[in-house]
C-alpha cells in the first residue's frame, strides 16, 4: 500500500456521462498530481495541485476539471465522456520540495 | 521543452542474468532528476530509483542501478540477477530536482524467462 488512496478502482459508464475520481494523498504530502494512462497516449500528465492551488497544467481537456480541498484530498471530474477517455487514471502525491512521486493504484475508467 | 525517449518497446532476459533498459532525455534545465518506475500487470506504479543531475555517482538501489551519462543524456536502468517477478513495464521519467511533475517515456516491457 503506497499510502495514496484512489476511488473507485473501476468504473464503467456510458458516453456523454460525467464521473468523479477521488484521491487522498499520503499523510503530509501537499502536492497532488493527476495522470492519464492510455494505450495510444502513454502516461500523460494532466494537472498538479499544491496545498489547494493549481500549480501546473498539462494535457488536460476542457471537459476535465480538478480541485484540491482543504483536507488535501483531490477530485478529478470528467464530463461529456467519450470512448477515447477510457483509460487508467492515476493520482500521485509528494511532500514539498521532494522529487519522487508516490502513485495510487489508479482508477480504471471504461466508457461504453 | 522536456522529452524522454525509451526506444525498446519490449525486451526478454533469462532469469538470473542482467539486463539494461535504455532511456535518453532532453532538457534545457540545469537541475533535473531522472526516475525509473515499474508497473507490473496489476497496474500500480512503483518507484525504483532516482538520479539527480548533479549527482556524481550512479544511483544504486539493491539490484537496480542507474547508468547515468550526462554528456550523452542517457539514464539507463540496469537490473542485475533478473527474477521472474521483474517481468513488468518499466518507465523512465524526467523531472526537476526541486519537485513537480514528471514526464514519462513510452515504457519498455520486460519479460523474464525461466
Amino acid at each position: 500500500d503506497s499510502g495514496v488512496t484512489q476511488t473507485p478502482k473501476h468504473l464503467i459508464t456510458a458516453t456523454g456521462q460525467r464521473v468523479t475520481l477521488r484521491c487522498s494523498p499520503r499523510s503530509g504530502d501537499l502536492s497532488v498530481y493527476w495522470y492519464q494512462q492510455s494505450l495510444d497516449q502513454g502516461l500523460q500528465f494532466l494537472i498538479q495541485y499544491y496545498n489547494g492551488e493549481e500549480r501546473a497544467k498539462g494535457n488536460i481537456l476542457e471537459r476535465f476539471s480538478a480541485q484540491q480541498f482543504p483536507d488535501l484530498h483531490s477530485e478529478l471530474n470528467l464530463s461529456s465522456l467519450e470512448l477515447g477517455d477510457s483509460a487508467l487514471y492515476f493520482c500521485a502525491s509528494s511532500v514539498p520540495g521532494a522529487n519522487v512521486l508516490t502513485f495510487g493504484a489508479g482508477s480504471r475508467l471504461t466508457v461504453l | 521543452a522536456q522529452k524522454i525517449t525509451q526506444t525498446q518497446p519490449g525486451m526478454f532476459v533469462q532469469e538470473k542474468e542482467a539486463v539494461t533498459l535504455d532511456c535518453t532525455y532532453d532538457t534545457s534545465d540545469q537541475s533535473y532528476g531522472l526516475f525509473w518506475y515499474k508497473q507490473p500487470s496489476s497496474g500500480e506504479m512503483i518507484f525504483l530509483i532516482y538520479q539527480g543531475s548533479y549527482d556524481e555517482q550512479n544511483a544504486t538501489e539493491g539490484r537496480y542501478s542507474l547508468n547515468f551519462q550526462k554528456a550523452r543524456k542517457s539514464a539507463n536502468l540496469v537490473i542485475s540477477a533478473s527474477q521472474l517477478g521483474d517481468s513488468a513495464m518499466y518507465f523512465c521519467a524526467l523531472g526537476r530536482n526541486q519537485g513537480g511533475k514528471l514526464i514519462f517515456g513510452q515504457g519498455t516491457e520486460l519479460s523474464v524467462k525461466p
